[in-house]
């Protein structure tokens, strides 16, 4: 079965400096889908990101964007000019890219912008 | 459009009582999806549905757990009894046709079992 590591369980970041998340996972499969979920103090999870693995081009969105390592097995999600609504927890999820495969989150990072 | 709707947004009960968790995914949407998040195990998969079939139930962590999705528009979470460790958020999520496909997270019901 597949597993997802995120080790930094909080950080923070001055307002409109660049913060980086890590995420790592672990997989014998070829082709699957990262994520990055945003989830406020409101408890919604809102899709950040998300990553194909048979692309080679690190997906963006905005001031948001991924490092994404194949080989390494990381993804990082890096969040640019950081907003004071940035701060909220962020879970990164893998799938495998079966028909009935499910999303597998990491634990969870607390990131909190500082004024 | 609105959303995936749940209801309620906040539970309270007394062990050994029955809760039932209501969830209405996007419409249009054919996977549905019951996470159950806490401080000790973070974000858990209960079980999901395909096109109302649940198609993987084995995060339902005891028979005390059942989930039901009689038709596209609805699906329910039930515990009967509850115990004061099911306290949890409970989220539903709904995607156009499986989990590779953008989840959409309702708000969750926070319930707590006293």
């Amino acid at each position: 079965a597949q597993t997802v590591t995120q080790s930094q369980p909080e950080m923070s970041v001055q307002e409109a400096e660049t913060v980086t998340l890590s995420c790592t996972y672990d997989t014998s499969e070829n082709n699957y889908y990262l994520f990055w979920y945003k989830q406020p103090p409101s408890r919604q999870m809102i899709l950040v990101i998300r990553q194909e693995a048979y692309k080679q081009q690190n997906a963006t969105e905005n001031r948001f964007s991924v490092n994404f390592q194949k080989a390494a097995k990381s993804f990082s999600l890096k969040i640019s000019d950081s907003q004071l609504g940035d701060t909220a927890m962020y879970f990164c999820a893998f799938s495998y890219t079966g028909a009935n495969s499910k999303l597998t989150f990491g634990k969870g990072i607390t990131l909190s912008v500082r004024p | 459009d609105a959303g995936v709707i749940q209801s309620p947004r906040h539970e309270v009960t007394e062990m050994g009582q029955e809760v039932t968790l209501r969830c209405k995914p996007i419409s249009g949407h054919n996977s549905l999806f019951w996470y159950r998040q806490t401080m000790m195990r973070g974000l858990e998969l209960l079980i999901y549905f395909n096109n109302n079939v649940p198609i993987d139930d084995s995060g339902m962590p005891e028979d005390r757990f059942s989930a039901k999705m009689p038709n596209a528009s609805f699906s329910t979470l039930k515990i009967q009894p509850s115990e004061p460790r099911d306290s949890a958020v409970y989220f539903c999520a709904s995607s156009l046709m499986r989990s590779t496909d953008t989840q959409y997270f309702g708000p969750g019901t926070r319930l707590t079992v006293l």
